[in-house]
Order: C-alpha cells, then sequence, then structure tokens
C-alpha cells in the first residue's frame, strides 16, 4: 500500500524558513517523480513543485521559485521542502505527492501537513 | 500559463442521479508527443484530494465506473452517473501537460 506521510509543519513568522519532510513507503521511490501541492484554507489546490527521479531536475511555479528547494534522499525513501523567506500568502496545507512521469498527475497523496506563517 | 475554469462552481444532485462538470483550458493540452493530460481528482470533507481520471478518460485504479471522462483539446467533462451520498466533495481538474501545472478552482457537489 502506497503511503506517505508528511511532517514539520507548523506556526513561523514572516521571513523565517521551515522544512517540511514527507517518508513514503509502499512503493520504488526512486523509480518516481515527487511533488509537493499545497491549498490555503478554503481555497483551491496549488501545485508547488516537482523533482525528479534522480533529483537533477526539479520545477517550480513563479509564486515559490528561488524561496523554495525540493528535494529527495532516494536512500530514505524521503522527500523534502525548503522554505525560506515566508510570506503570509504561504499558509496552507501542504500537501506531498506521487507524480506520474508518464501519466503526469499526482496518483497518490499524503494526509497534508499545515504550515501557518504569522507574527 | 495554462488557466483551468471550471464550471458549475457548486451542483446539488438527488441521489441516483447524474452530473456533468466543465473544465476549459486557456491553451490546448494536447502534448507534443500527442497525449492530452487532464486530470480529475476528488477531495472529500476532511480528506486529501484523489485520482479519479487521468489522460482525458482513464479511470485510476479502484475508481467505480460510474466516474467518465471526456473531451479533447480544451474542453473537458466528467461525468458521475447514478450518485452516491460517498460522491460529495470538491471535483478538481488538473493539467499536467505543461509546466507551471495548474488546476481548476473546484466544483463543489452537494447530495439533495
Amino acid at each position: 500500500e502506497v503511503q506517505l506521510v508528511e511532517s514539520g509543519g507548523g506556526l513561523v513568522q514572516p521571513g523565517r524558513s521551515l522544512k517540511l519532510s514527507c517518508a513514503a513507503s509502499g512503493f520504488t521511490f526512486s523509480n518516481y517523480y515527487m511533488a509537493w501541492v499545497r491549498q490555503a484554507p478554503k481555497k483551491g489546490l496549488e501545485w508547488v513543485a516537482t523533482i525528479s527521479t534522480s533529483g537533477s531536475r526539479t520545477y517550480y511555479p513563479d509564486s515559490v521559485k528561488g524561496r523554495f528547494t525540493i528535494s529527495r534522499d532516494n536512500a530514505k525513501s524521503s522527500l523534502y521542502l525548503q522554505m525560506n523567506s515566508l510570506k503570509s500568502e504561504d499558509t496552507a496545507t501542504y500537501y506531498c505527492a506521487r507524480h506520474g512521469v508518464t501519466t503526469k498527475n499526482f496518483d497518490y497523496w499524503g494526509q497534508g501537513v499545515m504550515v501557518t506563517v504569522s507574527s | 500559463d495554462v488557466v483551468m475554469t471550471q464550471t458549475p462552481v457548486s451542483l446539488s444532485v438527488s441521489l441516483g442521479g447524474q452530473v456533468s462538470i466543465s473544465c476549459r483550458s486557456s491553451q490546448s493540452l494536447v502534448h507534443n508527443n500527442g497525449n492530452t493530460y487532464l486530470s480529475w481528482y476528488l477531495q472529500k470533507p476532511g480528506q486529501s484530494p484523489q485520482l479519479l481520471i487521468y489522460k482525458v478518460s482513464n479511470r485510476f485504479s479502484g475508481i467505480s465506473d460510474r466516474f467518465s471522462g471526456s473531451g479533447s483539446g480544451t474542453d473537458f467533462t466528467l461525468k458521475i452517473s447514478r450518485v452516491e451520498p460517498d460522491d460529495l466533495g470538491v471535483y478538481y481538474c488538473g493539467q499536467g501537460t505543461q509546466y507551471p501545472l495548474t488546476f481548476g478552482s473546484g466544483t463543489k457537489l452537494e447530495i439533495k
């Protein structure tokens, strides 16, 4: 059974940093692209980042480019999101998702972790 | 960026009925490889999103045949037949054809 478990969320002040983690199990982690998708309170879904199988390629929307860094450790089956220079508009639930490289969709999602950016 | 527009914003249906949700993209979702990467997701209340349909019309593993997807180019539809109580939630379309990946704003399905 595919499982994705996020951790590392919490309350952080504007301008500070936070690192999210996602522990994957139930599939061969190194064979899949992975992604982060977020959802602001009462809002829709917003894609945040994607990383290739080896980690050599990363993709971001303009809203987080230069502030967020996605990375992975295939030996630990773990995905990370380093978030710097956080803004109030980054407040959201962050989901770790498996990103199908051939189907180009998010086929499995974690339960999500809340990040609140506030002073 | 590809803008995904979903309609309606919300709809109410009786159990056993049928509904259609529309999703339109601001650009063609046909990839250079000829595939069209349009997916549908359902987010049930208090839960994470789940994949229903991928590449326009392919049902994901374990998804009921009551869910069907159709369309091409920039115009897509999700149909739900014989609606059940467990179908309530917010439905999102999403495109995987080009970065940045984008989603529609969602359609809330309520049961009458």
